[in-house]
């Protein structure tokens, strides 16, 4: 167990309907990372934030948003869903300070139908 | 831009036959090369972190060593639990982005 909390486990939806992924980080880490693993495309950063405050953005697309709370729990809101939007999304936390190591969380399995 | 390429793509070993995976990559300013497992439907689980050529870190039956150019995940003696996707990542050194670039894997399979 990473301590890395993600919620829902699975979820599936239609197109173009909205949802949001739910993270907790490992207690005390700063930074949180999205990234998505398809099948096809193998695991892509989408998103880092560090603290509340968005600090790097990858492949992540427009109909994507994230944001990172107070209390440091993050949110992915995926919206307008396509069909290949289904992946395994992944969270992930880290301390923030230098050279440090990522630690990930179980994963949402997204279905959009 | 940064890249990560892990071969085999998939091997298969028999219990006891040790072997060795390999990630080599590309990246501006290397700032840690990790090595994580994961299981089908899992999340990535850590294994480790490697940060300048000649280093090397073991665990159990895996033992991780770094060059400049490339990484290599050596597995002694496998056992079925072993059994796992491989993956290789790389961070780069730009200032506040610190976000991984994955390999495709290397999905490993122990037979008894």
């Amino acid at each position: 167990d990473s301590g890395v909390t993600q919620t829902p486990k699975h979820l599936i939806t239609a197109t173009g309907q909205r949802v949001t992924l739910r993270c907790s980080p490992r207690s005390g880490d700063l930074s949180v990372y999205w990234y998505q693993q398809s099948l096809d495309q193998g695991l892509q950063f989408l998103i880092q934030y560090y603290n509340g405050e968005e600090r790097a953005k990858g492949n992540i697309l427009e109909r994507f948003s994230a944001q990172q709370f107070p209390d440091l729990h993050s949110e992915l809101n995926l919206s307008s869903l396509e069909l290949g939007d289904s992946a395994l999304y992944f969270c992930a936390s880290s301390p923030g300070t230098l050279q440090e190591t990522q630690y990930f969380g179980p994963g949402t399995r997204l279905l959009v139908l | 831009e940064d890249q990560v390429t892990q071969s085999p793509e998939a091997l298969r070993l028999q219990e006891g036959e040790s072997s060795s995976l390999n990630c080599s990559y590309t990246v501006s300013g290397l700032r840690g090369l990790f090595w994580y497992r994961q299981d089908p439907g899992k999340g990535p689980e850590f294994l480790f972190t490697l940060y300048s050529a000649g280093e090397e870190k073991e665990k159990e039956r895996l033992k991780a060593t770094l060059t400049k150019k490339e990484s290599f995940l050596h597995i002694t003696a496998p056992k079925p639990e072993d059994s796992a996707t491989y993956l290789c990542a790389v961070r780069q050194g730009a200032t506040g982005r610190r976000a991984l670039t994955f390999g495709s894997g290397t999905r490993l399979q122990v037979q008894p």
